[in-house]
C-alpha cells in the first residue's frame, strides 16, 4: 500500500528543546515536501526536496531545517522550537516532476511548543 | 508571487443541492492546478490535477474545470459524506513549490 508516514503524530514540547519529525515514503517518489497548516492561513510550504541531497526553501522556512540523505526519508528538524511553531505539520510526496500526477500527504503531526 | 484565492470560505448545502466552489489564481506560468479534499484532523486527499485551460475532470459527484484565471469545483447532488474542506493549489512552471488557497469548508445537511 502506498504510504507516507510521519512520527510522532502528536508532540508537546518546551521552547528551545530540539526535535525532529520524521517522514518516510514507500513509493520511490523523488519530490518530498513539508507544510504547516494554521487556522485562517491554510497550508504553507516550509521546505521541499526534488531528490536526494537537493533541498530548497518554501514560503516559511525560518526556524526549520531539513535533510534528504535517502530517497525515502525527509526529516524536519526544529533546532530551537518556539511557541509560534505550534501547528499541524504535513509531509507530502509527488510521483514525478515531468508530469505531476497524484500526490500523497502524510497523516499529520500536531506539535505544541510551550 | 503565486496567489490562490478560494471562495466562499464556507458553504452550507442541503443534500441534493448542487453548487460550485471557486479558485482564482495568479501564477507566472501554470504547471498544474490541484484540488484536494481534507477531513478534520487528516491529511489532504488528492482529487484532481488540471494542466491547461478548458480541461475538465470528474470523480463521482465532483467535477473540476479550469480557465486561464480560475478553476471551479462543481458538486452535483451532494450527500452528507461530501462534507469536508476543499483545497486548491497551483504549481508554477518555473518552480516546484505548491501554493495553496485557504480552502472552502462544505457542510451538507441531510
Amino acid at each position: 500500500e502506498a504510504q507516507v508516514t510521519q512520527n510522532p503524530r502528536y508532540l508537546i514540547t518546551v521552547t528551545g528543546k530540539k526535535l525532529t519529525v520524521t517522514c518516510s515514503q514507500n513509493m520511490n517518489h523523488e519530490y518530498m515536501s513539508w507544510y504547516r497548516q494554521d487556522p485562517g492561513l491554510g497550508l504553507r510550504q516550509i521546505y521541499y526536496s526534488m531528490n536526494v541531497e537537493v533541498t530548497d526553501k518554501g514560503d516559511v522556512p525560518e526556524g526549520y531545517k531539513v535533510s534528504r540523505k535517502e530517497k525515502r526519508n525527509f526529516p524536519l528538524i526544529l533546532e530551537s522550537p518556539s511557541p509560534n511553531q505550534t501547528s499541524l505539520y504535513f509531509c507530502a510526496t509527488i510521483s514525478s516532476m515531468g508530469e505531476v500526477n497524484e500526490q500523497f500527504f502524510g497523516p499529520g503531526t500536531r506539535l505544541t511548543v510551550l | 508571487e503565486d496567489q490562490v484565492t478560494q471562495s466562499p470560505e464556507a458553504l452550507r448545502l442541503q443534500e441534493g443541492e448542487s453548487s460550485s466552489l471557486n479558485c482564482s489564481y495568479t501564477v507566472s506560468g501554470l504547471r498544474g492546478l490541484f484540488w484536494y479534499r481534507q477531513d478534520p484532523g487528516k491529511g489532504p486527499e488528492f482529487l484532481f490535477t488540471l494542466y491547461s485551460a478548458g480541461e475538465e475532470k470528474e470523480k463521482e459527484r465532483l467535477k473540476a474545470t479550469l480557465t486561464k484565471k480560475e478553476s471551479f469545483l462543481h458538486i452535483t447532488a451532494p450527500k452528507p459524506e461530501d462534507s469536508a474542506t476543499y483545497l486548491c493549489a497551483v504549481q508554477a512552471t518555473d518552480d516546484y513549490k505548491l501554493s495553496f488557497g485557504a480552502g472552502t469548508t462544505v457542510t451538507v445537511r441531510a
